[in-house]
């Protein structure tokens, strides 16, 4: 399986755009990149996963290089019930769940 | 539709003393997974079920460990003679079907803590 690497912690204004990065040089052809987050004391949530195209949802936009060997997240207007633990996987047989970043939206 | 639950959110016990812990996935889920997460840490693999398939077990820590899951649906997590490094957070998820694009639904999960 694919391993990812985050920075662990990124700060963000509210309002502003926050851009998580990931990358995930081994991904294979038939491997997803999903992102997931963690709001403290609470399960992950799902966000949003692609293939190799950029995904939109009323989340989040996803977007993936072309090489396929990283990945942004980008929350368009961050707020503050942003601020949580932020998972970028690769699926695979399992899911592996690093350390993530950790995003602070500031007011 | 309700969610993925767990049971019970919270569960104090003493070194050496067995627990369970439940999960109970979204009706008609397939998958199953279990993982626990320690203070600050990411989420670490335990195990998983799919169908009626064997379960991998590869993450198990010890064999103090184990888990269940009856009739393709409620899984326990069961831990023997627990030990204060157990301690910790564990979740469950289930998915429709393990593939590739499967998604992840998480429970509020368990938080252990061995005294």
């Amino acid at each position: 399986d694919a391993k990812t690497t985050q920075p662990p912690s990124m700060d963000c204004a509210e309002g502003r755009a926050a851009n998580l990065p990931c990358n995930h040089s081994t991904i294979s052809g038939n491997e997803y990149v999903y992102w997931y987050r963690q709001i403290h004391s609470q399960g992950p949530q799902y966000i949003i996963h692609g293939l190799k195209n950029n995904e939109t949802n009323e989340m989040a936009s996803l977007i993936i290089t072309e090489d396929r060997k990283s990945s942004t997240l980008i929350l368009p207007h961050a707020t503050l019930r942003d601020t949580a633990v932020y998972y970028c996987i690769v699926s695979g047989n399992q899911f592996y769940f690093g350390t993530g970043t950790s995003l602070t939206v500031i007011p | 539709g309700a969610g993925v639950s767990q049971s019970p959110s919270n569960k104090v016990t003493e070194k050496g003393k067995d627990v369970e812990l439940r999960c109970d996935p979204i009706s008609g889920h397939t998958a199953l997974y279990w993982y626990r997460q320690s203070l600050g840490q990411g989420l670490e693999f335990l195990i998983y079920f799919q169908g009626n398939s064997a379960p991998d077990k590869s993450g198990l820590p010890s064999d103090r460990f184990s888990a269940e899951r009856t009739g393709g649906s409620v899984s326990t997590l069961t831990i023997q003679r627990t030990q204060q490094e157990d301690s910790a957070v564990y979740l469950c998820a289930s998915t429709l079907q393990r593939g590739l694009t499967d998604t992840q639904y998480f429970g509020p999960g368990t938080r252990l803590t061995v005294l």
